[in-house]
């Protein structure tokens, strides 16, 4: 079936440079998508969500990409900090999809070095 | 700000107990979730409800029930645990509407069941 991916599972950046975490779609009818943050021993944590009539959006050093013609999605996170430190999760969900969940990636873990 | 609180961060469970995991959400939200995370799999869905009394099976149902008498009470049910039932559970909760799509996540329950 259709399912969201990552093309990385570990980034390893150094602080203070930015960092960019991809994640690949199949399913074109989807049109919504989160980026959450997960770090050891936590529930995922919202970080910035798109929808599809959008292909870029910013928040606080966060911003997020959709290519909807490619079916990519990209978190950029500026000037790394040792907090960025987790497991970074997309997550996309389909126009039909009604109340039901969201279809998550397996997420990338992101290790900042010093 | 959103919370989600589940009943336990831990649990040990014996082989063909019940096991009750208990999730209250403080933002009146209408729509709520169960998911299992494990390594290599991500967060699978294993029951949802859209509403007071309502359930509805995700991807992984067998092996679990659900429970929601009250809107801000989401409870999931081991009714006979078994091992590979070990895993984090996570909670999640969302408005409904166009604005609801965002699910918000609880701390997790890390159960293992011996």
């Amino acid at each position: 079936g259709e399912s969201v991916g990552l093309h990385l599972p570990t980034l390893s950046v150094q602080e203070g440079d930015n960092s960019i975490i991809n994640c690949a779609y199949s399913n074109s009818a989807s049109d919504y998508f989160i980026w959450y943050k997960q770090e050891s021993g936590k529930g995922p944590q919202f970080i910035i969500d798109i929808r599809s009539n959008m292909d870029k959006r910013q928040g606080q050093r966060v911003t997020v990409l959709l290519n909807k013609t490619v079916k990519h999605l990209s978190l950029q996170i500026a000037a790394t900090q040792p907090g960025d430190s987790a497991v970074y999760f997309c997550a996309e969900k389909d126009r039909g999809g009604g109340a039901d969940g969201l279809t998550f990636g397996k997420g990338t873990h992101l290790i900042i070095q010093p | 700000d959103v919370k989600v609180t589940q009943s336990s961060r831990y649990l040990v469970k014996r082989t063909g107990e019940k096991v009750f995991l208990e999730c209250v959400q403080d933002m009146d939200h209408e729509n709520m979730f169960w998911y299992r995370q494990d390594p290599g799999l991500g967060l699978r869905l294993i029951y949802f409800s859209y509403d007071v009394k309502m359930k509805e099976k995700g991807d992984i149902p067998e092996g679990y029930s659900v429970s929601r008498e009250k809107k801000e009470r989401f409870s999931l049910i081991l009714e006979s645990a078994s091992t590979n039932q070990t895993s984090m559970y996570l909670c999640a909760s969302s408005a409904t509407g166009a604005v609801g799509d965002t699910q918000y996540f609880g701390p997790g329950t890390r159960l293992t069941v011996l």
